[in-house]
């Protein structure tokens, strides 16, 4: 078990709404990044947030959004979901974004109808 | 879209056999990692190997890294039914994120 929790587990939302996921990063980690898995794929980079600020951004469109706080927790928010939008949401933490293992939270699971 | 493949896409062995998965990947890299997933959980961290490093062992685990064939492996030796998971390798280069592969799913049988 890593100490990087994630809310809610599971989620399920209609198509046009929008959502918000959270995740607290292992005590000590200033790096949260978030990542997106299709089922039965790997997954694909989001963006990760550095000490309040984006460091760096995937291929996914403005809709999906982030914000790191003080204490280093983040939020994902994606607006306007649409059907390919379901998939586990997974986040990770670090300590700096040079090269150090990332830690994963148990993800959520979101459902888009 | 993934940085490379893992093969095979599934493996399934008996308790006791050693299990070798193979990662490819496209670009250069600063270091690779492996990561473990139990049915679509989160991913567990397994080894890292830096570009300069070649080789290294984590308890059953032994990995290879071969940067000219853009290639790394993963052995696990002595498997036991709870080594049944998904496992990708990732690779970073500059700031930390993470490309994944396409993972192999392995099952060990008692």
């Amino acid at each position: 078990e890593t100490g990087v929790t994630q809310s809610p587990t599971h989620l399920i939302k209609t198509r046009g709404q929008q959502v918000t996921l959270r995740c607290s990063s292992q005590s000590g980690h200033n790096t949260v990044s978030w990542y997106q898995q299709a089922l039965g794929q790997g997954p694909q980079f989001i963006f990760q947030y550095y000490r309040e600020e984006e460091n760096g951004r995937g291929n996914f469109p403005p809709r999906f959004s982030g914000l790191q706080f003080p204490n280093y927790s983040s939020e994902l928010n994606v607006n306007a979901l649409e059907l390919d939008d379901s998939a586990l949401y997974l986040c990770a933490s670090s300590l700096g974004w040079r090269g150090n293992e990332q830690y994963f939270g148990p993800g959520t699971r979101l459902t888009v109808t | 879209s993934q940085q490379g493949e893992e093969d095979p896409q599934a493996l399934s062995i008996q308790e006791g056999e050693n299990a070798t998965m193979n990662c490819s990947y496209k670009t250069s890299i600063n270091n690779l990692q492996w990561y473990r997933q139990n049915s679509g959980r989160g991913l567990v961290h397994l080894i890292l190997i830096r570009s300069n490093e070649r080789e290294k062992h984590s308890g059953r685990l032994r990995v290879t890294l071969d940067t000219s064939k853009k290639s790394s492996s993963l052995l696990i030796t002595a498997s036991r039914a709870a080594d049944t998971a998904s496992y990708f390798c990732a690779t970073s280069l500059g700031f930390q994120k993470l490309v994944f592969g396409t993972g192999t799913r392995l099952l060990v049988s008692p």
